[in-house]
């Protein structure tokens, strides 16, 4: 399977502990994207790479997140501290050109999620 | 307001009719637009891009209305498998182009 892959598909954990999630993307692709999914609503923007550099953080993400992608490939995600109002679907997603690019399509590759549950 | 709103529906629709919903964005300097479809426990999925004032793809035709800052998604002889969450998504260009995602249209197809 060569589309984008995250690591755990599900995660149930108890409030104040740490978690972390993995995501691996199409190995072409240098653009790498978390997204944060609740019921009922769109995915939110939560961080950008480009290669290995993290280049947009969204002030929805607290200094309890924090993500990297120390060699341009794999990304991970992790989160210290969890509460509640953490539980959500985190997507990863990457793409080979900047989204929203006028001469591409700047279409996303979505991977399946990780769930997290916060008891 | 929000960068990017759409009625949450659900929009229910026989087979084999149309149904049109609208997305509005708040960026008027946004120049590309897209329309992913999410089905139940999945992830999104590119459906269509619009990059002037309209794209067909089929049985769908998105179109784009820059005066207005709305793209519409219209969908003809909707299928059972057309039953899904569409995701109207744009690129904030003060963001670097990130692309923001609208809370999405569900669409429910009944035989």
């Amino acid at each position: 399977d060569t589309g984008v892959s995250q690591d755990p598909r599900h995660k149930i954990t108890k409030r104040g502990q740490n978690v972390t999630f993995r995501c691996d993307p199409i190995s072409e692709h240098n653009r790498l994207y978390w997204y944060r999914q609740t019921l009922g609503q769109g995915p939110e923007f939560l961080t950008y790479f480009q290669n290995e550099a993290q280049l947009e953080k969204s002030r929805l993400l607290s200094d309890r997140f924090s993500a990297e992608r120390p060699k341009g490939s794999f990304s991970t995600l992790e989160i210290q501290r969890t509460e509640q109002g953490d539980s959500a679907m985190y997507l990863c997603a990457s793409s080979s050109r900047l989204a929203g690019e006028i001469r591409g399509t700047g279409e996303l590759f979505f991977g399946e999620g990780s769930r997290l549950t916060v008891l | 307001r929000k960068e990017v709103e759409q009625d949450p529906g659900p929009f229910n629709v026989p087979e084999g009719a149309t149904v049109a919903f609208n997305c509005t964005y708040s960026n008027s300097a946004s120049q590309s637009f897209f329309w992913y479809r999410q089905d139940c426990r999945k992830e999104p999925k590119l459906l269509m891009s619009v990059y002037s004032s309209g794209n067909e793809d089929g049985r769908f035709t998105a179109q784009l209305n820059r005066a207005s800052q709305y793209i519409s998604l219209l969908i003809r002889d909707s299928k059972l498998s057309d039953s899904a969450t569409y995701l109207c998504v744009v690129p904030i260009k003060a963001a670097g182009n990130k692309l923001t995602f609208g809370g999405g249209t569900r669409v429910l197809v009944k035989p």
